[in-house]
């Protein structure tokens, strides 16, 4: 089983719904975070979270919102979707300050 | 704030040579973390090497090796003999002890050819 799980790993959905992305890990890292990947912009950091009381803002927040449900798990959601949050979603953990993140496999998230 | 900066959209290589993709980055922490991804067109990330402000001599694991310059704030990912399965979109990264974000560049997109 990977270390850091997502679902869905494929999900069309409709202009205006509420949607969830799940992401679990089996690491024991306190540190979670999520990013967005679109074509020629790299990784876009969503939100972060140092442990369950502890979630920050990333560089593109709008339109998101993120529960930290226990150390392990950490969800992404998108209260009304809109076509230009179609994307590539990852999920990543890391342990103390200079430790490699380790991803998830991404969610593919088309809102049509 | 923390920026990474990857110049090189596409770079072509030929198989069994070297190459360098380059990174740099800006940063007011003097305690930062510098990292190398791989994504495959099958989407995972793959974590390759990591480099800390404070090493002393640059990081190197099994083909990839990292050229740090620290005063000109690059951290330069060289591939030695290529191979095919090295094409790829390849990621620098960099985390500050300070903020703890993990940031990313735009990426560069290498193309191994026979």
């Amino acid at each position: 089983d990977a270390d850091v799980t997502q679902t869905p790993r494929n999900r069309i959905t409709k202009t205006g719904k509420r949607i969830m992305l799940e992401c679990s890990q089996t690491k024991g890292h306190d540190r979670m975070y999520w990013y967005r990947q679109d074509p020629g912009l790299g990784l876009q950091l969503i939100y972060y979270s140092f442990d369950v009381k502890d979630i920050n803002k990333g560089e593109i927040s709008d339109g998101y919102s993120v529960s930290r449900q226990a150390q392990a798990k950490f969800s992404l959601s998108l209260e009304s979707a809109i076509p230009n949050q179609t994307a590539l979603y990852f999920c990543a953990t890391s342990a103390g300050p200079f430790g490699e993140a380790f991803f998830g496999q991404g969610t593919r998230l088309t809102v049509v | 704030a923390q920026k990474i900066t990857q110049t090189q959209p596409g770079m072509f290589v030929q198989e069994k040579e070297a190459v360098t993709l380059d990174c740099t980055y800006d940063t007011s922490d003097q305690s930062y973390g510098l990292f190398w991804y791989k994504q495959p067109s099958s989407g995972e990330m793959i974590f390759l090497i990591y480099q800390g402000s404070y090493d002393e001599q640059n990081a190197t694991e099994g083909r990839y090796s990292l050229n740090f310059q620290k005063a000109r704030k690059s951290a330069n990912l060289v591939i030695s003999a290529s191979q095919l399965g090295d094409s790829a979109m390849y990621f620098c990264a960099m985390r500050e002890l300070g903020f703890q974000k993990l940031v990313f560049g735009t990426g560069t997109r290498l193309l191994v050819s026979p």
